[in-house]
């Protein structure tokens, strides 16, 4: 089955202690993003990458790190978390980048993490 | 810069009947793309619908189509004959066209009611 596949799913942590959410993608898609959710503000974009070792800040990449060593695995780091990083994350990937139409972004189930 | 609004916090439907979800959006991009996505209690975000800005039809999917008014900006979404499995939150985004990010709106969450 095409998939995005993000773990842990849930996770409760404290502050400081490292965490790295893992994301991984079994389409061959060049692209793939990071999101996080927060209620009243959407979903807004932490880093993409539009290929492998190809990687950019999206709107909110402060406390967050990212590596694209291969293509079909884009983690994402959270160096020393902070209780502001308690939010739904999403991990999502599309075959290219830019274009439209086919080119639909796809995402994962998402990763619930609470910093305590 | 790009955005998108969605002015409905929330909506109420009752089942059988049809739904309009709003969406207004600001660019000055001559090329962009928008999308809806519906995301369920569960939390996956569940694409509906693509409307390209140079397609000259409104898209369609099932029981899903784009109200598309490219002079205003708007591009709503329409739920015919709405299921109790409809209740979800609707998300409107559009494509930057340099970066592939996809702008989201707030979101609306509607509840369709028996």
């Amino acid at each position: 089955e095409a998939q995005v596949t993000q773990n842990p799913r849930y996770l409760i942590t404290v502050t400081g202690k490292k965490l790295t959410v893992t994301c991984s993608q079994n389409m061959n898609h060049e692209y793939m993003s990071w999101y996080r959710q927060d209620p009243g503000l959407g979903l807004r974009q932490i880093y993409y990458s539009m290929n492998v070792e190809v990687t950019d800040k999206g709107d909110v990449p402060e406390g967050y790190k990212v590596s694209r060593k291969e293509k079909r695995n884009f983690p994402l780091i959270l160096e020393s978390p902070s209780p502001n990083q308690t939010s739904l994350y999403f991990c999502a990937s599309s075959l290219y980048p830019g274009g439209f139409g086919a080119n639909v972004l796809t995402f994962g189930a998402g990763s619930r993490l609470t910093v305590l | 810069a790009q955005k998108i609004t969605q002015t409905q916090p929330g909506m109420f439907v009752q089942e059988k009947e049809a739904v309009t979800l709003d969406c207004t959006y600001d660019t000055s991009d001559q090329s962009y793309g928008l999308f809806w996505y519906k995301q369920p209690s569960s939390g996956e975000m569940i694409f509906l619908i693509y409307q390209g800005s140079y397609d000259e039809q409104n898209a369609t999917e099932g029981r899903y189509s784009l109200n598309f008014q490219k002079a205003r900006k708007s591009a709503n979404l329409v739920i015919s004959a709405s299921q109790l499995g409809d209740s979800a939150m609707y998300f409107c985004a559009m494509r930057e066209v340099n970066t592939d990010k996809l702008i989201f709106g707030t979101g609306t969450r509607l509840q369709v009611f028996p």
